[in-house]
């Protein structure tokens, strides 16, 4: 069964460092994301991407965070300057089309020291 | 913001019995829910989803039922089986593409 890709399972970064996660979506997929996952705290929304776009992005997606498909299987999250609290476990999706079960990779676990 | 309430934080069933995870709601715009299983180290997979439109869908083992009125949802699992033990996680969507999560469920099934 296809499945979304994510790497690397684990960063570790220096606070401040820039930290570029990476996601293989399903192949036949047109709409991705990102989520992230606080240890002890919810699933959240960080951010929606459709046809080079970003559709909708959270509170959190702040100026420090970007998004990217630069070829035309990879999709990447970008933290410029991280901090302490951007420690978490992020998670890529895609889905066929909008309002359609999302499927998750397994996750890159960011650790800032 | 608890949009999504997943009230119980743990469960435990005996193999072969049903296990039934229970979820409400706050937002009246959802109109699409979702239920997904999580393992230790593993990301959300998808299980069963529900629009608005019905108040039962059933794969399986798995259905899930939907009372509007109640903003409340279930999901059954019969006959649970080993593999069943997971988080369970309990979502929903309102007109935007974007999925608000509950804090989950860990189901345990007993042997």
């Amino acid at each position: 069964e296809p499945e979304v890709t994510q790497t690397p399972s684990h960063q570790v970064t220096q606070m401040g460092q820039e930290v570029i996660l990476r996601c293989v979506p399903i192949s036949n997929h047109l709409y991705f994301y990102w989520y992230r996952q606080i240890l002890g705290q919810k699933v959240e929304f960080l951010v929606s991407f459709y046809n080079n776009e970003i559709s909708e992005k959270s509170e959190i997606f702040d100026d420090q965070f970007s998004v990217e498909r630069p070829d035309g299987s990879n999709f990447t999250l970008k933290i410029r300057s991280t901090k302490l609290e951007d420690s978490a476990m992020y998670f890529c999706a895609s889905s066929v089309g909008p309002r359609q079960p999302q499927h998750f990779g397994d996750g890159t676990r960011l650790s800032i020291l | 913001d608890q949009q999504v309430k997943q009230n119980s934080p743990s469960l435990s069933v005996q193999e072969g019995r049903i296990s039934i995870l229970n979820c409400d709601y706050t937002n009246s715009m959802f109109d699409y829910f979702l239920w997904y299983k999580k393992y230790p180290a593993e990301g959300p997979t998808f299980l069963i989803s529900i629009s608005s439109i019905k108040d039962k869908n059933e794969d399986g083992r798995f259905t899930v039922f939907l009372n509007k009125s109640a903003k409340h949802l279930s999901l059954h699992i019969v006959p649970s089986q080993p593999g069943d033990s997971a988080v369970y996680f309990c979502a929903a969507m309102n007109r935007d593409d974007k999925i608000i999560f509950g804090k989950g469920t860990r189901l345990h099934i007993l042997p």
